[in-house]
């Protein structure tokens, strides 16, 4: 069974400018959550979508943004980048049945803004 | 606030020897734990969780044990490996329909040959 994918693994983009990054879940898996990391702060929560729907959401800007297809692939939006933006996204996926708990995690999207 | 707290930014230890990694936690309502571990380059890895209701749970060579009343909880590795040798995570979800996981900062573990 193929793990969750992220597209793209690298990205610069320049402050203001908007950035869109992709997550395809493991096959099966419905819930897909965002995080992002930084040296400063860790791991933090974005949001979580599950069959389409936004159940969750942690305390990030409203320019930060995100959607789930039919399929469960996921999308995330961030708007007027910042340089406090650059930081490693990562998507993870999860099934019914687990809880929720044991979240499998894509590589990652590394977001540098200049 | 930081609900997750791992307060050894590092840690060494011996090929052969048990390593300890803390966490603690000051969200009363959380009620799951998870020890994820994360190589450069590559995303968190779960590797064991433990539910409110267990005080202790083994698998192979992690024992992750939960002190509920001191909001504690500890990854043991025994024997550690160089293998083993990436940064660690602490997490926890308040359960049920949340699937917001809480992060600690993280705990980079090396194991010497």
């Amino acid at each position: 069974k193929a793990g969750v994918t992220q597209t793209p693994r690298y990205l610069i983009k320049t402050r203001g400018q908007q950035v869109t990054l992709s997550c395809s879940p493991i096959s099966g898996h419905r819930s897909v959550s965002w995080y992002q990391q930084t040296p400063g702060q860790g791991l933090q929560f974005l949001f979580e979508y599950f069959s389409e729907t936004q159940r969750n959401k942690g305390n990030f800007p409203g320019r930060f943004s995100g959607r789930q297809f039919s399929n469960s692939r996921s999308e995330m939006n961030v708007s007027t980048l910042e340089l406090g933006d650059s930081a490693l996204y990562l998507c993870a996926s999860s099934t019914p049945g687990t809880g929720g708990d044991e979240q499998y995690f894509g590589p990652g999207t590394r977001l540098t803004v200049t | 606030d930081q609900q997750v707290k791992q307060n050894s930014p590092s840690l060494s230890v011996q090929e052969g020897r048990i390593s300890i990694l803390n966490c603690d936690y000051t969200n009363s309502m959380f009620d799951y734990f998870l020890w994820y571990k994360k190589y450069p380059a590559e995303g968190p890895t779960f590797l064991i969780s433990i539910s409110s209701i267990k005080d202790k749970n083994e698998d192979g060579r992690f024992t992750v044990f939960l002190n509920k009343s001191a909001k504690h909880l500890s990854l043991h590795i025994v024997p550690s490996q160089p293998g083993d040798s990436a940064v660690y995570f602490c997490a926890a979800n308040s359960g049920g329909s949340n699937y917001k996981l809480t992060f600690g900062k993280g705990t980079l573990l090396t194991v010497n040959p």
